[in-house]
């Protein structure tokens, strides 16, 4: 069971967008439409931002927001903000006994 | 609201045995698979094991099988991560997090720090 893989860091302006991908098989992100995204800032609990996609919990901005496209997910920040600056992981059910996997984590910096 | 409380930090020293644990709170327990997550200084994240507290059902990852013991005690609505002889590169943050059927993390616990070292 390999890791999902995402891009070891994202940049960008404020105000601009910014997409991470998370690549898979269709044994996990292909095969489920059960994909989450989670936010972790330095000494922090990681952060459920994105579930089954592309649905927000209550209280996630609306900046934020998921797709999928075969094997590959996609988280997309819009209007950056300093505040996004942080960690993000994807994650995905996976046909495996273990039932998730993760991805290998993207660093985003606002510049 | 529904909460996971980990214990506190840990320093132990090589070949010393522990257990760190995830008090559940708001929810049943006995319903929902929890997971343990590892986070190495500086790295990602890796998924670790599952248990399902209704019937000790436990799951573990190839890189953790072996290394690691995962448990439950539905009476204390509590998870437990064991080792019985930890290792320098035991040295981590470890979460617990609820997991739902469809493969959300949500809530998590706010980690418990391991440091082994001689």
């Amino acid at each position: 069971q390999s890791a999902l893989t995402q891009p070891a860091s994202v940049s960008g302006s404020p105000g601009q967008s910014i997409t991470i991908s998370c690549t898979g098989t269709s044994s996990d992100v292909g095969g489920y439409n059960y994909v989450s995204w989670y936010q972790q800032h330095p000494g922090k609990a990681p952060k459920l931002m994105i579930y089954d996609v592309s649905h927000r919990p209550s209280g996630v901005s609306n900046r934020f927001s998921g797709s999928k496209s075969g094997n590959t997910a996609s988280l997309t920040i819009s209007g950056l903000q300093a505040e996004d600056e942080a960690d993000y992981y994807c994650s995905s059910y996976t046909s495996s006994n273990t039932l998730e996997v993760f991805g290998t984590g993207t660093k985003v910096t606002v510049l | 609201e529904v909460q996971l409380v980990q214990s506190g930090a840990e320093v132990k020293k090589p070949g010393e045995s522990l257990k760190i644990s995830c008090q559940y709170s708001g929810y049943s327990f006995s319903t929902s698979w929890i997971g343990w997550v590892r986070q190495m200084p500086g790295k990602g994240l890796e998924w670790m094991g599952i248990i399902y507290p209704g019937d000790s059902d436990t799951r573990y990852t190839p890189s953790f099988q072996g290394q690691v013991t995962i448990s439950a005690d539905k009476s204390t609505n509590t998870a437990h991560l064991q080792w019985s002889s930890l290792k320098a590169s035991d040295t981590a943050m470890y979460y617990c997090a609820r997991l739902s059927s469809s493969g959300k993390l949500d809530p998590w616990g706010q980690g418990t720090l391991v440091t082994v070292s001689s």
